[in-house]
């Protein structure tokens, strides 16, 4: 299947920071989705891009939708301490009816 | 009501055991899934149903067997689980099933523990 390489896989930062975190594919992408999950709970939807180019915000979350449809990246601005979680991007390609998901980038929030 | 919603939250099962997981979604959505949460591990997409049809099954041993009587409710049934099956199971929902801009929206996952 799809492998999506995600990066880094953990955080680790004081709260007012900037963070940034990415995706990437071995192939071609239509999708790029980014999710956040909380200790036992299911991910929920952050930002979803569409076209390659595109830059979407979400309050202090933006993401980007990366030029050659193999990458995407999302910056939180001014960390909080709930921004704690795992992060987790999830694409669609241009073949196929499913959604792959990357390995997560653990975010901790340092007061 | 929350979107998606799944029971039980927590369940331990022994080898032998039968249960059943429950997902319900109150979104008006077409197709449901199944996914497997394993530490360190990407989602492993088990099941798709579109419109109460099962579209993808990927590869899933048969010791899981996923129900789907009506676009709104999904069960996946367990028996003779192994304890490498101990997992988050996810069910998410989305409204055509498929599509690149088909967003796909998770329940809070039941939490697996096979003895």
């Amino acid at each position: 299947g799809q492998q999506l390489n995600q990066s880094p896989q953990s955080m680790f930062i004081q709260e007012g920071e900037d963070v940034s975190m990415n995706c990437t594919s071995s192939s071609i992408f239509n999708t790029w989705l980014w999710y956040k999950q909380d200790p036992g709970e299911g991910p929920v939807l952050l930002i979803a891009l569409y076209k390659a180019g595109e830059l979407t915000s979400n309050g202090r979350l933006t993401a980007q939708f990366g030029i050659t449809r193999k990458d995407s990246f999302l910056n939180i601005s001014a960390s909080i301490p709930s921004d704690v979680g795992i992060y987790f991007c999830a694409g669609h390609p241009n073949t196929g009816n499913q959604f792959y998901f990357g390995t997560g980038t653990s975010l901790t929030v340092i007061p | 009501e929350t979107g998606v919603t799944q029971t039980p939250r927590h369940l331990v099962m022994g080898m032998t055991n039968k249960k059943s997981l429950k997902c319900e979604q109150h979104l008006g959505h077409n197709a449901m899934y199944w996914y497997k949460q394993s530490a360190k591990k990407p989602l492993e997409l088990m099941f798709v149903y579109n419109f109460k049809e099962q579209t993808e099954n990927n590869s899933v041993p048969s010791r899981f067997s996923p129900e789907c009587p009506n676009s709104s409710h999904l069960f996946l049934h367990l028996h003779t689980l192994q304890p490498e099956d101990s997992a988050l199971y996810l069910c998410a929902s989305s409204q055509d099933g498929g599509a690149p801009t088909d967003t796909q929206y998770f329940g809070p996952g039941t939490r697996l523990t096979v003895l």
